[in-house]
């Protein structure tokens, strides 16, 4: 159980194109999903933190406007990054957490993306 | 300020040889400490949760501990299969979660 799922695994586009990362819980609902970034060697750097049907909190530093998130239902959240730069390449891995009882983050596989 | 540490950055073992990570930890209102493994180009894979001081689990051969101030994940007799990065990540007061570095475990034949 605790499946999360990310669409697509890998994206190449050219500069100034948009992107869309979809998150899926598979087999329980998420009322509450992340978005990390992840560099090189480094540890996960959570971007933003939404719940079903509001609007996402960022982090500090991230940009709202560039970095789109969408929660509109308990299995589905969309990150997009707007008018990509190569500076936006990066590894971007969601997770999903459900209501009540455990609070553990269940990732999905992540989605590489490469901006040329 | 809240933080975590993991323990260390790096660690070669060779198959058969026992050991642990350690991951310790400041927070506020600790309302959860979790491990995870993460495999080169791939996303965590959850392992444990813990809640409480004394709380020990278990699977296969690896057993996560918590005290007040960190956490151990004990390896007994790896195998080079559980070759990851290992990931400790604390829940602590508002719904705030915040991770460790990692180790980074290679575990040689």
């Amino acid at each position: 159980g605790a499946v999360v799922s990310q669409h697509p695994s890998r994206v190449i586009c050219k500069s100034g194109t948009s992107v869309k990362i979809e998150c899926r819980s598979l087999d329980f609902q998420a009322t509450t999903m992340f978005w990390y970034r992840q560099f090189p060697k480094k540890s996960l750097m959570l971007m933003a933190t939404s719940n079903e049907g509001s609007k996402a909190t960022y982090e500090q530093g991230v940009e709202k406007d560039k970095f789109l998130i969408n929660h509109a239902s308990l299995t589905l959240s969309t990150l997009t990054v707007t008018s990509a730069h190569p500076e936006d390449s990066s590894f971007y891995i969601c997770s999903g957490k459900g209501a009540g009882g455990t609070d553990t983050q269940y990732f999905g596989p992540g989605t590489r993306l490469t901006v040329l | 300020e809240d933080q975590v540490t993991q323990s260390p950055e790096a660690l070669r073992l060779q198959e058969g040889e026992s050991s642990s990570l350690n991951c310790s930890y400041t927070v506020s209102g600790l309302r959860g400490l979790f491990w995870y493994r993460q495999d080169p180009g791939k996303g965590p894979e959850f392992l444990f949760t813990l809640y409480s001081a004394g709380e020990e689990k278990e699977k296969e051969r690896l057993k996560a501990t918590l005290t007040k101030k960190e956490s151990f994940l004990h390896i007994t007799a790896p195998k080079p299969e559980d070759s990851a990065t290992y990931l400790c990540a604390v829940q602590a007061s508002f719904n705030k979660f915040y991770f460790g570095s990692g180790t980074k475990l290679n575990v040689k034949p």
